[in-house]
């Protein structure tokens, strides 16, 4: 059975500071892994996707890659700002005919000024 | 575009009382998902439609849980009836596809902001 676990379940930092948000999950047989922001009372909010055959994503300060065979995946973002601060969540499909995705808990980022 | 829609947002019942949570995929989106998050547990998958099956119900809890999808835009989750450990927030996502082999973002899934279920 598959099962992601995210480290840090929290995480501070001042504004400026760069960060990694790790996932790991335990079967490497995935389809695609989503990283996702969810804000106090409200719903998810999908930031990158990297499909099983590639290594990495970006999308302006946000980078994500993928290791399949370690079965680990990382966020990073670059030059944090306050506006970070939310739960970041992974989620991993396991196979293309199933699409139901599997999330870890998540990690709580506060960004102070 | 307006996202996937969901209503009510909050939602406070009694225990026993029949609750029906809905929800409006984005136009042209074709799979439909039911998660379920608590502090305990995290998000977790109850239903998901594609082209207006359903494809994998396990995750529903128990009979008293039952979803629909009358047409290619909207569904229903009833609880009948409800308990208090159903207290949970429901969320809604679509897709453009599901189970397809796609690329780019395509399998992307997006969310709706979620009920909010107290049951008292």
């Amino acid at each position: 059975k598959q099962e992601v676990t995210q480290i840090p379940a929290a995480l501070s930092v001042p504004e400026g500071e760069n960060l990694v948000l790790n996932c790991s999950f335990t079967d490497s047989a995935i389809y695609n892994l989503q990283w996702f922001r969810q804000d106090p009372g409200k719903g998810l909010t999908s930031l990158l996707l990297i499909q099983s055959s590639q290594r990495e994503q970006t999308s302006g300060r946000l980078n994500a890659s993928l290791d399949k065979s370690s079965g680990r995946s990382t966020l990073y973002i670059a030059a944090s700002q306050p506006g970070d601060s939310a739960t970041y969540l992974c989620a991993v499909i396991v196979s293309q005919a199933g699409t139901a995705l599997i999330f870890g808990k998540g990690t709580t980022l506060s960004v102070s000024s | 575009d307006a996202g996937v829609i969901q209503s009510p947002r909050h939602e406070v019942t009694e225990m026993g009382q029949e609750v029906t949570l809905r929800c409006k995929l984005i136009s042209g989106h074709n799979s439909l998902f039911w998660y379920r998050q608590t502090m305990m547990r995290g998000l977790e998958l109850l239903i998901y439609f594609n082209n207006n099956v359903p494809i994998d119900d396990s995750g529903m809890p128990e009979d008293r849980f039952s979803a629909k999808m009358p047409n290619a835009s909207f569904s229903t989750l009833k609880i009948q009836p409800s308990e208090p450990r159903d207290s949970a927030v429901y969320f809604c996502a679509s897709s453009l596809a599901g189970g397809v082999r796609t690329s780019g973002r395509t399998d992307t899934q997006y969310f709706g902001p979620g009920t909010r279920l107290t049951v008292l």
